[in-house]
């Protein structure tokens, strides 16, 4: 059955990076049907979109946020990673991973598969 | 960025009601929309895919419909389980963009 699950620090100082990890169960992150994604919402607001891997390590990111952004990939463990440099408040958020398929080329896909999310707060 | 718009923010339905959400695109975004829907405190959970078709193990109450800018997502018979925020995302074109969702509150 497939997993996905984030981890990482739920507190990071302003200016800091933030970092997590979504490890992968139940299929191989190799697999060349998916690409493999992070989104973020804030409290009480909608969704974003920040940016997907897929297995070879080819990457799309959110424009809005390209230049602060870095999603790598590690395949011996499972396992993709997010990291978010020169972080404000405005960053406060719950971070999913997500699975994404494409169903038809360059445009067409979903997220069918979600971590449970993880709350990271920006404070010092 | 295309611009996700749904209508209503909430709204209040009773338990056997029918409710449709909109969505609409800011330009045509083809058939390329999903739908999902999210319970407080949970991960959203994708319920329709390119507009029409219906995720395997989603229920048939559920159905979406629409193409180009205007789109649709019915619930017949709404159910106690179907009280929960939906949002609309477009997957026509980078970034993708969801809209800001709507909550549907028992009445």
């Amino acid at each position: 059955q497939l997993q996905l699950q984030e981890s990482g620090p739920g507190l990071v100082k302003p200016s800091e990076a933030l970092s997590l990890t979504c490890t992968v169960s139940g299929v191989s992150i190799n697999n060349n049907n998916f690409y493999w994604g992070w989104i973020r919402q804030p409290p009480g607001k909608g969704l974003e979109w920040i940016g997907i891997i897929y297995y070879s390590g080819s990457t799309y990111y959110n424009p809005s946020l390209k230049s602060r952004v870095t999603i790598s990939v590690d395949t011996s463990k499972n396992q993709f990673s997010l990291k978010l440099s020169s972080v404000t408040a405005a960053d406060t958020a719950v971070y999913y991973c997500a699975r994404r398929k494409y169903y038809d080329f360059g445009s067409g896909f979903y997220d069918d598969s979600w971590g449970q999310g993880a709350l990271v707060i920006v404070s010092s | 960025d295309i611009q996700m718009t749904q209508s209503p923010s909430s709204l209040s339905a009773y338990v056997g009601d029918r409710v449709t959400i909109t969505c609409r695109a800011s330009q045509t975004i083809n058939s390329y929309l999903n739908w999902y829907q999210q319970k407080p405190g949970k991960a959203p959970k994708l319920l329709v895919y390119g507009a029409s078709s219906l995720q395997s193990g989603v229920p048939s109450r559920f159905s979406g419909s629409g193409s180009g800018t205007d789109f649709t997502l019915t619930i017949s018979n709404l159910q106690p389980a179907d009280f929960a925020t939906y949002y609309c995302q477009q997957s026509y074109s980078a970034p993708d963009t969801f809209g800001q969702g709507t909550k549907v509150e028992i009445k």
